[in-house]
């Protein structure tokens, strides 16, 4: 367990409003993640980060932004919200600890975009 | 590109059965390959991880294999149980430190 914490759990907005998705780890490991989940496509990389304000993109990343400002806190920001964003999403943690790298995840945060 | 396969998308086994989930998948060059359980609702937690120089991990009643050559990773759960069911997924990761998951092998394990 590495400690990983996503807020909100559930959210419901409406179209063209900006979300912003949070994801808090209390370990200090540098490789964060964010995905998405659909029936039909599995679980889809938009983002992820390998450090302080060191972020690159995923295959699903167009309509989405990524901001990390300090270690333990990723931020996932939907700058004008789709219905086609409607999903889950899932924050993971690549645990740093012995150079395994096994990934953790957060529990998970429903978005509905009406 | 690395695309990662489960078959089947769906199985359902009586209790008591031993099973194997399969994974493929088509770039040879993995850094590691990891099991994980989905339940409704859930994040996905995970099971085993296997490293590429690793043949095999076990974890109670699961055993997870990897051969690269091949490109197949098989997940092995013996005297399945009620409790057992779920979605499993695996995932493979490259140097680059992407993970790509493979879209699950959904499990029901009937009493």
């Amino acid at each position: 367990d590495a400690g990983i914490t996503q807020s909100p759990r559930h959210k419901v907005t409406e179209t063209g409003t900006p979300v912003t998705l949070r994801c808090h780890q209390t370990e200090n490991h540098r490789y964060m993640y964010w995905y998405r989940q659909d029936p039909g496509h599995g679980l889809r990389l938009i983002h992820y980060s390998y450090g302080v304000k060191d972020t690159d993109k995923g295959e699903v990343s167009d309509g989405y932004s990524v901001s990390r400002s300090k270690t333990e806190d990723f931020l996932l920001t939907l700058e004008s919200a789709t219905s086609s964003q409607t999903s889950v999403y899932f924050c993971a943690i690549r645990d740093d600890r012995g150079n395994t790298g096994e990934l953790f995840f957060g529990e998970g945060s429903r978005l509905t975009v009406l | 590109k690395q695309e990662v396969t489960q078959i089947p998308a769906a199985l359902s086994v009586p209790e008591g059965e031993n099973l194997v989930l399969n994974c493929s998948f088509t770039d040879s060059a993995i850094y590691n390959l990891q099991w994980f359980r989905q339940d409704p609702g859930k994040g996905l937690t995970s099971l085993l991880l296997i490293q590429s120089s690793q043949r095999e991990q076990t974890s109670g009643r699961l055993n997870a294999s990897l051969d690269k050559s091949s490109g197949r990773s098989t997940l092995y759960i013996a005297a399945s149980q009620p409790g057992d069911s779920a979605t499993y997924l695996c995932a493979v990761v490259s140097g680059t430190y992407k993970y790509i998951f493979g879209t699950g092998t959904r499990l029901k394990v009937l009493a």
